[in-house]
């Protein structure tokens, strides 16, 4: 149990272009949704919370115009990186939490290569 | 700012010896601290969860321990073998309501043949 999916794995796009990253979780209703960037041989930085339903909470620093998140259903949560720069290229990661759990299960990861 | 540390970037041990792992906060009182195991290109993978009322947890050859006075927790890994090789991430809750975490940097554990 407790499977969270991403879609793609990895995406190559051209700058200016604009990607969508699918978070999904496959066999719990997921109330929150968080989205993580990760840099080679960092840990993990927290870019936006969101709840089902609620209009996402970004983090200091991060771009809310650039970095659209939507959580329209217990299930899916999407990541939009709008109009893409080589900087935003990196490993992009979801986590999803049920409902009066603790636990954060994540994605496997989406590795976004901007040129 | 609220922080977690883990003391060592690179631990190698011997295979069939206990790996021990440090996490240690600051300027904060976690509810609960998490443990996740990462391996490269890969999302983490949840491993265990302590709360803050709990001194100890295990789950097979893992045992965690969560001591509020140092403001540390550790990790162990009882007759460790080559497939423990991973990096091992500690997080703490960020606030009173257990809605985000703060992550360290991670410990690069190999384990040794």
């Amino acid at each position: 149990g407790a499977v969270v999916s991403q879609h793609p794995s990895w995406v190559i796009c051209k700058s200016g272009t604009s990607v969508k990253i699918e978070c999904r979780s496959l066999d719990f209703q997921a109330t929150t949704m968080f989205w993580y960037r990760q840099f080679p041989k960092q840990s993990l930085m927290l870019m936006a919370t969101s709840n089902e339903g609620s209009k996402a909470t970004y983090e200091q620093g991060v771009e809310k115009d650039k970095f659209l998140i939507n959580h329209a259903s217990l299930t899916l949560s999407t990541l939009t990186v709008t109009s893409a720069h080589p900087e935003d290229s990196s490993f992009y990661i979801c986590s999803a939490r049920e409902g009066g759990h603790y636990e954060q299960y994540f994605g496997p990861g989406t590795r976004l290569t901007v040129t | 700012s609220q922080k977690i540390e883990q003391n060592s970037e690179a631990l190698n041990i011997q295979e069939g010896k206990t790996a021990t792992l440090t996490c240690n906060y600051t300027n904060y009182s976690p509810a609960y601290l998490q443990w996740y195991r990462q391996d490269p290109g890969r999302g983490p993978v949840f491993l265990l969860l302590i709360r803050e009322n709990e001194k100890e947890k295990r789950k097979e050859r893992l045992k965690v321990t969560f001591d509020t006075t140092l403001k540390q927790s550790l990790f162990h890994i009882t007759a460790s073998q080559p497939a423990d090789s991973a990096t091992y991430l500690c997080a703490g809750t960020r606030d009173n309501y257990g809605q985000n975490f703060v992550f360290g940097p991670g410990t690069r554990l190999s384990v040794l043949p």
